[in-house]
């Protein structure tokens, strides 16, 4: 079974752009999470979504948005770049039953760079 | 709110020595605790994972990790380290509640350096 997958792997972008990565997490799973990677503030927490739904959302400014389509596949958008947007933005799946955590299954991550 | 404390940034032992990772959290009440590895230009991979029961909890490559309620901690251990161990390892709070989603709280990273 095919992993989670981000695209592109790698981004460069100015000030002031807007960039839209996405994440097709495993067949089958129904939850998908963003999370910031940076040097400064480690791993961040950006939203989740399931069932096309935001589910949680963490403490991102409204630049930061996404959405989850009907197959489940994941875009999260950020729009106005700054700089300290730069970092590694990692995708992560789950399956999603109920009644259980569900472990989580991370992608290999979009490196973006903002000049 | 819940945080997690990963107290040593950079760690370095000699292949073969025994290793130790420690992590504390902050949590209202027992939450699911995670440790995963990133080797550089990767993502996230799970090494073990504790819900509840047995506070000695095994995981892949050899890894194990202790449940310690009366210090909030869950440390990482491995008896004897391989190079290919070098990494940075995070450990994670995650909600005890279903239906809270899976949104994971990390701490900041242990960089494990093995020396040959």
């Amino acid at each position: 079974k095919a992993g989670v997958t981000q695209t592109p792997r790698y981004l460069i972008k100015t000030r002031g752009q807007q960039v839209t990565l996405s994440c097709s997490p495993i067949s089958g799973h129904r939850s998908v999470s963003w999370y910031q990677q940076t040097p400064g503030q480690g791993l961040q927490f950006l939203f989740e979504y399931f069932s096309e739904t935001q589910r949680n959302k963490g403490n991102f400014p409204g630049r930061f948005s996404g959405r989850q389509f009907s197959n489940s596949r994941s875009e999260m958008n950020v729009s106005t770049l700054e700089l300290g947007d730069s970092a590694l933005y990692l995708c992560a799946s789950s399956l999603e039953a109920s009644g259980t955590y569900n472990e989580q299954f991370f992608g290999p991550g979009t490196r973006l760079t903002v000049l | 709110a819940q945080s997690v404390t990963q107290p040593d940034i950079h760690i370095t032992v000699s292949e073969g020595a025994s290793l130790e990772l420690r992590c504390n959290y902050s949590y209202g009440a027992t939450p699911y605790l995670f440790w995963y590895v990133q080797s550089p230009g990767q993502g996230l991979q799970l090494l073990l994972k504790y819900f509840s029961g047995d506070t000695l909890v095994q995981g892949i490559k050899g890894f194990e990790a202790e449940f310690k309620r009366s210090q909030s901690s869950f440390n990482l251990r491995k008896p004897s380290v391989h190079w290919s161990d070098a990494a940075e390892y995070f450990c994670a709070v995650g909600p005890t509640f279903t239906g809270g989603g899976n949104k994971l709280t990390f701490g900041t990273g242990t960089q494990l350096k093995v020396e040959l």
